[in-house]
């Protein structure tokens, strides 16, 4: 199995912050890595697929890098709408989900 | 816009069979360029990739849960549904279901709680 472990597992920034949260991978995925938004009591919101490919409709401010084993999803200017947890998501075997990183108000 | 909505019951006994229908609108299950998926959270944590369903009844499973899912699908009212047999309470979770477009899940149900307790 592809174990997915990200960090911080908690994260406090301010409005505008710029803001990275890692992802890694046991073993190499190429780009096959996904990242998703959720607030609580909501479903997931797909941000980023294919480590850097913004999902339709999602602000440019997100982006996503890295191919491998090591990825990184960057929040250039925190907005108030982004108080959530994220979590990366592999797709190279089946679908296996990061621990998750909450991005709380400092 | 396609939706999804989950349905069934929330509380059910150990060592019985969890069973969640998912229904699907404003897209078909029989297209072939889509999976459907089951995925659940455990209360505070992270999320789980259950298995999932191609159009043509295909399905492919979480190692982990292989021997007590099965995910199946209705054609004609646009359903995919779970049953996950021998439940404990590790099994209380909430349950999505989910559209994947190549590996990704790009629209999501809201969800429903189930609880498994006696």
């Amino acid at each position: 199995d592809i174990q997915m472990t990200q960090s911080p597992s908690t994260l406090s920034a301010s409005v505008g912050d710029r803001v990275t949260i890692t992802c890694r991978a046991s073993q190499s995925i190429g780009s096959w890595l996904a990242w998703y938004q959720q607030k609580p009591g909501k479903a997931p919101k797909l941000l980023v697929y294919k480590a850097s490919s913004l999902e339709s409709g999602v602000p440019s401010r997100f982006s996503g890098s890295g191919s491998g084993t090591e990825f990184t999803l960057t929040i250039t200017s925190l907005q108030p709408d982004d108080f959530a947890t994220y979590y990366c998501q592999q797709y190279n075997t089946y679908l296996t989900f990061g621990g998750g990183t909450r991005v709380e108000i400092k | 816009q396609v939706q999804l909505q989950e349905s069934g019951p929330g509380l059910v006994k150990p060592s019985q069979t969890l069973s969640l229908t998912c229904t699907v609108s404003g897209g078909s299950i029989s297209s072939g360029d889509y999976y459907w998926s089951w995925i659940r959270q455990h209360p505070g944590k992270g999320l789980e990739w259950l298995g999932y369903i191609y159009y043509s009844g295909s399905t492919y499973y979480s190692p982990s849960l292989k021997s007590r899912l099965i995910i199946s699908r209705d054609t004609s009212k646009n359903q995919f549904s779970l049953r996950l047999s021998s439940v404990t309470a590790a099994d209380t979770a909430v349950y999505y279901c989910g559209r994947v477009r190549n590996n990704v899940v790009d629209y999501w149900g809201q969800g429903t709680l189930v609880t498994v307790s006696s």
